[in-house]
């Protein structure tokens, strides 16, 4: 059983510009999550995809938009990056059945 | 915005002792989960309770849920310098799962060999 893959692990960008980060489920889980994690704080939910659809958000701006794909990897975007969205950007995969979520090693994004 | 609180925000004991931390939310829930997080990497899921249920054990661990307190508490039994990391307790709202998990801040717990 593979766990859940993040892509890249590491990323500097420059304020104002665009990132994609990437995610592969873990084997037969199809709902995927994505969270955001500021330094010396607790993970908060930015949204949740199930068959290709989002399903839930949390309390981000439209600049962070995600997709699923067929395969249920996912993506998460986000758009005119602020200095704020400094962090680890974690992902989770789920099965629709089950509430227990498996966790990607996550993203550090630094925004300079 | 965070669901509550961990208590305390960190722990240092010896190894071999016995670590207990405290959780507490604000809304209904449908059950309640705790996950350990090394080095800011990612997280772990430990143990889930339900929201029917007052106890659970795993192991070294053992988790209580007090829904008329909206608290929570993980103990680990007889510590070891592994357990060294930083654990969250995250709540799935009644609503269902579309609305992700809940985390507390976390406590950084450190155990000294």
């Amino acid at each position: 059983e593979t766990g859940v893959t993040q892509s890249p692990t590491h990323l500097i960008k420059t304020r104002g510009q665009q990132v994609t980060l990437r995610c592969s489920s873990q084997s037969g889980h199809n709902t995927v999550s994505w969270y955001q994690q500021a330094l010396g704080q607790g993970p908060q939910f930015i949204f949740q995809y199930y068959r290709e659809e989002e399903n839930g958000r949390g309390n981000f701006p439209p600049r962070f938009s995600g997709l699923q794909f067929p395969n249920y990897s996912s993506e998460l975007n986000v758009n005119a990056l602020e200095l704020d969205d400094s962090a680890l950007y974690l992902c989770a995969s789920s099965s629709a059945e089950v509430t227990r979520y498996t966790f990607g090693s996550g993203t550090r994004l630094t925004v300079v | 915005s965070q669901q509550g609180e961990e208590d305390p925000q960190a722990l240092s004991i010896q190894e071999g002792e016995n670590a207990t931390m405290n959780c507490s939310y604000k809304t209904s829930i449908n059950n309640l989960q705790w996950y350990r997080q090394n080095s800011g990497r990612g997280l772990v899921h430990l143990i889930l309770i339900r929201s029917n249920e007052r106890e659970k054990h795993s192991g070294r661990l053992r988790v209580t849920l007090d829904t008329s307190k909206k608290s929570s508490s993980l103990l680990i039994t007889a510590s070891r310098a592994a357990d060294t990391a930083s654990y969250f307790c995250a709540t799935a709202s009644k609503g269902g799962g579309a609305d992700g998990l809940t985390f507390g801040k976390g406590t950084h717990l450190i155990i000294q060999p």
